[in-house]
């Protein structure tokens, strides 16, 4: 069965610093894997998906990576801001016929003004 | 852009009530899926549906019950509810291959 973990559960940085977070999954037989965010008490949004032939995506000052053989996906995060203050999820979806998602427990981010 | 909106931002039901959440999407989408986000054991899938009527088995289906009759909308039915399952429900549908959508969630208190 699929394990998704990240880490750090809570990370906390001065405004201004680029930073990285951690994603790992346990079974590499995946089909994608996205990156959310959460706000508190909200739902989630999607910030990035990056498809299972692909090595990274960008949008903005976001940059998600993939290492499909090593079961391993990172969020970076540039020149970051104190609204990015939230807590970010991975999430994979396996190859075949699962459609649904299994999910990290998230990494709380501070970015301290 | 594709908008899944869960009916309730937040609910307070008794023990023993029967509860229905719902949730819509304005795109035609088949898949749509239920998660429960509780702390420490972050989101883990109830139930999900890819068509109508069908309908599968997620992690923790035990206590729920689902529902869909059209497309765009999706239920989950608490049959006799429980304080174990206050919870924020959260109710996300996917379209195009592994591009997931997520409402702005339910925050269920069972009192």
């Amino acid at each position: 069965k699929q394990e998704v973990t990240q880490i750090p559960a809570a990370l906390s940085v001065p405004e201004g610093e680029n930073l990285v977070l951690n994603c790992s999954f346990t079974d590499s037989a995946i089909y994608n894997l996205q990156w959310f965010r959460q706000d508190p008490g909200k739902g989630l949004t999607s910030l990035l998906l990056i498809q299972s032939s692909q090595r990274e995506q960008t949008s903005g000052r976001l940059n998600a990576s993939l290492d499909k053989s090593s079961g391993r996906s990172t969020l970076y995060i540039a020149a970051s801001q104190p609204g990015d203050s939230a807590t970010y999820l991975c999430a994979v979806r396996q190859s075949g016929s699962a459609r649904q998602l299994t999910f990290g427990s998230g990494t709380q981010l501070t970015v301290l003004p | 852009d594709v908008k899944v909106t869960q009916s309730s931002r937040y609910l307070v039901k008794r023990t023993g009530e029967k509860v229905f959440l719902e949730c819509v999407q304005d795109m035609d989408h088949e898949n749509m899926f239920w998660y429960r986000q509780d702390p420490g054991l972050g989101l883990r899938l109830i139930y999900f549906s890819y068509d109508v009527k069908m309908k599968e088995k997620g992690d923790i289906p035990e206590g729920y019950s689902v529902s869909r009759e059209k497309k765009e909308r999706f239920s989950l039915i608490l049959e006799s509810a429980s304080t174990n399952q206050t919870s924020m429900y959260l109710c996300a549908d996917s379209g195009t291959p592994g591009v997931y959508t997520f409402g702005s969630g339910t925050r269920l208190t069972v009192v």
